[in-house]
C-alpha cells in the first residue's frame, strides 16, 4: 500500500469552480511531485518541490497552482480548468528530489485523484 | 499519431509462464531506471530499480536487465500470475535533468 495518500479520490468540477487537491505523506521525504496522466498514456510532470520550494514548473498553465504548506503536504490549486484538463492527477514523493542515487530517491506515488472538468 | 498511442502494446501470457517486458530508452545520458506497476484506477507501484553502473538487479520473482550498448532496458516476471495483470512503465532519470521520463508503457495480460 502507498504511503503517499491523496485527496480527493473523484472530483468533478465545472470550467469556473476552484477546487483543490491534497497529497500528505509521512515517509519524512524532501522532494514532491505532482504528475498528469491521460487515459493508455505514461504519467508526465508537472512541478517538482524540494525541501518545500518549487524546483522545476513543466511549463504549466496558470490555471494549475501547486503549493507546499510544509515537508508533510502538497496542493494543487484549480481554477478555470478546461475539458481537456480531465485527467488523473498523481502525486509523488521521493527522499531527495531527482531519483538519481539508487533506491534512497525512488518516486512513490499515490494512488491518484481522478479529475473531471465538465 | 495520436491513434498509436491509443493502444498500449500488449504481451499475453499463461499462468505460470515466465514474461519479459522490454524498453527502449534513447538517452545515453540516462543513469537511474525504474519498473513501475499501474493497475487499472490506482497510482504506478515501484517494483524494482536499476542504476547505470549495474547491468543485472533481482528483486522478488522479478528481474531487470540493462544494456547500455544498445539502450535496453527489461524486466523479467518469474510465473507469472492473474495478479501480475497490469500496465508496466519503465522510467528514465536524465543526468542533469533531475526528473524521471517515462516510457509509454506494456499491458500485460495473464490468462489463468
Amino acid at each position: 500500500d502507498t504511503e503517499v495518500t491523496q485527496t480527493p479520490k473523484h472530483l468533478v468540477m465545472g470550467m469556473t469552480n476552484k477546487k483543490s487537491l491534497k497529497c500528505e505523506q509521512h515517509m519524512g521525504h524532501r522532494a514532491m511531485y505532482w504528475y498528469k496522466q491521460k487515459a493508455k498514456k505514461p504519467p508526465e510532470l508537472m512541478f517538482v518541490y524540494s525541501y518545500e520550494k518549487l524546483s522545476i514548473n513543466e511549463s504549466v498553465p496558470s490555471r494549475f497552482s501547486p503549493e507546499c504548506p510544509n515537508s508533510s503536504l502538497l496542493n494543487l490549486h484549480l481554477h478555470a480548468l478546461q475539458p481537456e484538463d480531465s485527467a488523473l492527477y498523481l502525486c509523488a514523493s521521493s527522499q531527495a528530489w531527482g531519483g538519481t542515487r539508487g533506491a534512497g530517491n525512488t518516486i512513490y506515488f499515490g494512488e491518484g485523484s481522478w479529475l473531471t472538468v465538465v | 499519431g495520436e491513434s498509436v498511442g491509443l493502444h498500449l502494446p500488449t504481451l499475453s501470457v499463461q499462468e505460470g509462464d515466465n514474461s519479459i517486458i522490454n524498453c527502449a530508452y534513447s538517452n545515453s545520458a540516462s543513469d537511474y531506471f525504474i519498473w513501475y506497476k499501474q493497475e487499472s484506477g490506482k497510482g504506478p507501484q515501484f517494483i524494482i530499480d536499476i542504476r547505470s553502473n549495474m547491468d543485472k538487479r533481482q528483486g522478488q520473482r522479478v528481474t531487470v536487465l540493462l544494456n547500455k550498448t544498445v539502450k535496453h532496458l527489461s524486466l523479467q516476471i518469474a510465473a507469472t500470475q492473474p495478479g501480475d495483470s497490469a500496465v508496466y512503465f519503465c522510467a528514465e532519470n536524465i543526468r542533469g535533468f533531475q526528473k524521471l521520463v517515462f516510457g509509454t508503457g506494456t499491458r500485460l495480460l495473464v490468462s489463468p
